[in-house]
């Protein structure tokens, strides 16, 4: 089945960028892969997502690895806002309709 | 402002006295669906839909049901609450106009279950 593995937990300075892993070895060929972020008290917010090619947008880059077996979310300048649990998340493209949830990296941010 | 509500945030109850969570999204999506998120569990699926009067089961789907009878509104019944559904419920939604799995998830800010 398909998973995701991230890191518990990870720490960063504030306005360094932070780089949070993911792997998904399992994933098939047309999976997308999802990073989103939850904040306390708060449901998941969409950060990006992609399928091969590496994404950027106003919140955050993806970089997916070549053999895309594990990605990274990017965070240019880490602000303490983004304090949060990120989870990295597959979109399936074939079975049952779903997006499978790994148990997320919850970042904390040192001002 | 688009957006998926949930109703109630909080809700205590005992147990075996049915009760619905109710969600509904402003966005014209196609496509909802229930999770639960427990302590070191991450958010599992409960049930989801692809569109009015078509739901199937998620991964945990046992003691709960869902109905999806307007496009706006899906439901999360327990028809007979145990303390084993002691949980944060989240509902989402999503467009299916693009290819499955390529569109963003819309989440609900959550509903606190407490079943004693």
């Amino acid at each position: 089945d398909a998973k995701t593995t991230q890191p518990n937990s990870m720490e960063s300075n504030e306005e360094e960028p932070v780089h949070l892993p993911c792997n998904h070895s399992t994933i098939s060929g047309t999976d997308y892969i999802h990073w989103y972020r939850q904040l306390p008290s708060q449901g998941p917010e969409y950060v990006i997502h992609g399928l091969t090619s590496n994404v950027n947008n106003r919140m955050a880059s993806l970089a997916i690895a070549e053999d895309r077996k594990s990605s990274t979310l990017i965070l240019h300048r880490a602000t303490l806002r983004d304090a949060a649990v990120y989870y990295c998340i597959l979109g399936l493209t074939s079975g049952t309709y779903k997006y499978i949830f790994g148990t997320g990296t919850r970042l904390k941010v040192l001002a | 402002e688009a957006q998926v509500t949930q109703n109630p945030r909080y809700l205590i109850t005992v147990t075996g006295k049915k009760l619905t969570v109710t969600c509904s999204q402003n966005m014209n999506h196609e496509y909802m669906s229930w999770y639960r998120q427990d302590p070191g569990l991450g958010l599992r699926q409960i049930y989801y839909s692809m569109n009015v009067e078509v739901t199937d089961k998620g991964d945990v789907p046992e003691g709960y049901k869902v109905s999806r009878k307007e496009k706006r509104n899906f439901p999360l019944i327990l028809e007979s609450p145990s303390p084993n559904q002691t949980s944060l419920y989240f509902c989402a939604s999503s467009s299916t106009l693009r290819d499955r799995g390529n569109s963003p998830l819309h989440f609900g800010n959550g509903t606190r279950l407490t079943v004693t």
